[in-house]
């Protein structure tokens, strides 16, 4: 069974830091994989989708990258404001054939002012 | 251009009941999939259609159920509902399957007493 590590689990930081969240997963046979955010008792907001081509996409102060050989993706969040404050979470697809995602476990930010 | 919306936003049921949500798709996505999130076991997927069709479905037991509609809309069911249902149920909508951005509904938290 596929597992999917988050690692920090939560993670506080002053504002104007640049920081990294890391997604890792024990099968490197994923399809691509998707970043959302979820705000307390909301629902998820995509962020990054990387395809199943990409290695890398970027979205203003965000960035993912997708290594698959090495089961790893990463997001990085330049110049953190206090509105990033909120959970990551990392979500692949295994295959082409649905949209069935495995979801990781979330990474809970906090950006002090 | 309106997002996914799900219905009701809450609902409190009794232990034994059954219960029906509602998911509608941003206008002319043709795959809708389901989530139960829980502090416990975080997201974890329920099933998936794709134009009327059941493409995937997860690992709850037969009391949840779905359907989609020939609009996209989907509903899902739980019947026989018990306390540890409780959970914010989330809805997903992609154009296709594969390669393209979910997006997620704000989702109906259930509480069962």
């Amino acid at each position: 069974k596929q597992e999917v590590t988050q690692i920090p689990a939560a993670l506080s930081v002053p504002e104007g830091e640049n920081l990294v969240l890391n997604c890792s997963f024990t099968d490197s046979a994923i399809y691509n994989l998707q970043w959302f955010r979820q705000d307390p008792g909301k629902g998820l907001t995509s962020l990054l989708l990387i395809q199943s081509s990409q290695r890398e996409q970027t979205s203003g102060r965000l960035n993912a990258s997708l290594d698959k050989s090495s089961g790893r993706s990463t997001l990085y969040i330049a110049a953190s404001q206090p509105g990033d404050s909120a959970t990551y979470l990392c979500a692949f697809l295994r295959d082409n054939y649905g949209q069935n995602f495995v979801f990781g476990p979330g990474t809970r930010l906090s950006v002090l002012p | 251009k309106a997002g996914v919306t799900q219905t009701p936003r809450y609902l409190i049921k009794t232990r034994g009941q059954q219960v029906t949500l509602s998911c509608s798709p941003i206008s002319g996505h043709r795959s809708v999939s389901w989530y139960q999130q829980t502090p416990g076991q975080g997201l974890q997927f329920l099933f998936e259609y794709f134009s009327e069709t059941q493409r995937n479905k997860g690992n709850f037991p037969g009391r949840f159920s779905g359907r989609q509609f020939s609009n996209s809309r989907s509903e899902m069911n739980v019947s026989t509902l018990e306390l540890g249902d409780s959970a914010l149920y989330l809805c997903a909508s992609s154009l296709w399957v594969g390669n393209t951005e979910a997006f997620f509904g704000q989702g109906t938290r259930l509480t069962v007493v």
